[in-house]
């Protein structure tokens, strides 16, 4: 079946370095690839996506590259921060009965160490 | 603008017990759904609701059932619950998931006993 596998489940870089999570999927027919944050006790926020025919997005600190031949996608962070320490989840998607399903990874704890 | 409001936020149930989750939205979104995250499983897709009056199966719907009776409203039942179904539940809408991805809310912390 679909699946998204997400490496590493934890990462531990200290404060200012650069952190870089990995995700692979499985249906080359996924178009869509969201990222999110989830914070202690919170729900997953949306940080940043992009789709298939985006090679590489970035919102400041934050970017995500995909490599579609590859079936992989990125985020990376870029001099981290504290605040930054999260569960993050990145997620493929595609349209099937009348909406876009999501396939989320298994998530990478992030600790910024100060 | 409250977003995505879920209640309750926690629970205890004991086996064999009914509830409800109630999930709400102010963002006029077609789209909802409900998740649940365990851990090391990631978030998984229970059913979900592309608008009002209209329900399906996700990846894990057995011991679950929905209603979208208003656009504002999905609700999540349970109607014998069982302690497999220890876990936190999460709703999201969405207006163009395939575009802006998804809103969640807060989550409920479900404990079966």
């Amino acid at each position: 079946g679909e699946n998204v596998e997400q490496h590493p489940s934890t990462l531990s870089v200290q404060e200012g370095d650069s952190a870089v999570i990995k995700c692979t999927y499985s249906d080359s027919a996924s178009n869509y690839f969201p990222w999110y944050k989830q914070e202690l006790g919170k729900g997953p926020q949306l940080i940043i996506d992009i789709r298939s025919n985006v090679g590489e997005k970035k919102d400041q600190r934050i970017a995500v590259t995909l490599n579609k031949t590859a079936k992989h996608f990125s985020l990376h962070i870029t001099e981290t921060q504290p605040e930054d320490s999260a569960v993050y989840f990145c997620a493929a998607s595609k349209q099937a009965s009348g909406t876009y399903k999501y396939i989320f990874g298994t998530g990478t704890r992030l600790k910024v160490l100060a | 603008n409250a977003g995505v409001t879920q209640t309750p936020k926690f629970r205890v149930l004991k086996t064999g017990q009914s509830m409800t989750l109630l999930c709400a939205q102010d963002m006029n979104h077609e789209y909802m759904y409900w998740y649940r995250q365990d851990p090391g499983m990631g978030l998984r897709l229970i059913h979900y609701s592309v608008g009002e009056g209209t329900t399906a199966k996700g990846e894990v719907p057995d011991g679950y059932n929905v209603s979208r009776l208003k656009k504002q409203n999905f609700l999540l039942g349970l109607e014998s619950a069982a302690p497999s179904q220890t876990s936190v539940y999460f709703c999201a809408s969405s207006y163009l998931p395939g575009l802006n991805g998804y809103t969640f809310g807060s989550g409920t912390r479900l404990t079966v006993v």
